[in-house]
């Protein structure tokens, strides 16, 4: 059980472009999620909290009119990067948590190039 | 979150145990110590976490000091494909958001 799809696992894109990536609570419901960003050896830095039917919670310094989260219903949360710039390519992994016996489940992450 | 320290690296030869420790001396009463581990390029994997007892389960064993200021991850018998880096967290808040340090990054040899 509790098990978080993401897609896509990864993309390129151009510069300029938008890209949405889905996170999904595949059998059981999330009213939060989390949006992690990871650059190469780096550990995992928190960009924002998803909160279902409202507005989600940026961490500091990350911008939130790039990096647009929605989270419409109670198993899918999206974040797209628009406007997308090289310095956006990164490892984007979500999460839903709370989940008493496997803790807080992530997604296989989404590996995002911008050229 | 409560603030964690952990070694930045450990070796352990395959087979035998690895001890992973964590420091969280700021960890209050209520609070559960939580370890995670990301193999390369794959999203993070929930281990185990526990809050005052021992805790074993498939996976490894969590084994927390009575005074909860530190705790240990034990994989009893590591392979090579435990080859990782392991995140003790503990959480803190009402959203309950992890907070990721730097971990340790396991090599697990021949």
């Amino acid at each position: 059980g509790a098990v978080v799809s993401q897609h896509p696992s990864w993309v390129i894109c151009k510069s300029g472009t938008s890209v949405k990536i889905e996170c999904r609570s595949l059998d059981f419901q999330a009213t939060t999620m989390f949006w992690y960003r990871q650059f190469p050896k780096q550990s995992l830095m928190l960009m924002a909290t998803s909160n279902e039917g409202s507005k989600a919670t940026y961490e500091q310094g990350v911008e939130k009119d790039k990096f647009l989260i929605n989270h419409a219903s109670l198993t899918l949360s999206t974040l797209t990067v628009t406007s997308a710039h090289p310095e956006d390519s990164s490892f984007y992994i979500c999460s839903a948590g709370g989940v008493s016996n496997y803790g807080y489940t992530f997604g296989s992450g989404t590996r995002l190039t911008v050229v | 979150d409560a603030k964690t320290t952990q070694p930045p690296s450990m070796d352990c030869a395959e087979g035998r145990a690895a001890n992973l420790p964590c420091n969280h001396s700021t960890i209050s009463g209520n609070e559960y110590v939580y370890w995670y581990r990301q193999i390369h390029s794959q999203g993070p994997q929930y281990i185990i976490h526990g809050l005052k007892n021992n805790e074993t389960n498939e996976m490894a064993s969590l084994i927390i000091t009575e005074d909860r200021k530190s705790s240990t991850l034990i994989l009893p018998h590591a392979t090579l494909r435990d080859t990782a880096v392991y995140y003790c967290i503990v959480p803190t808040g009402t959203a309950s958001k992890l907070t990721f340090g730097t971990g340790t990054r396991l090599q697990v040899t021949l």
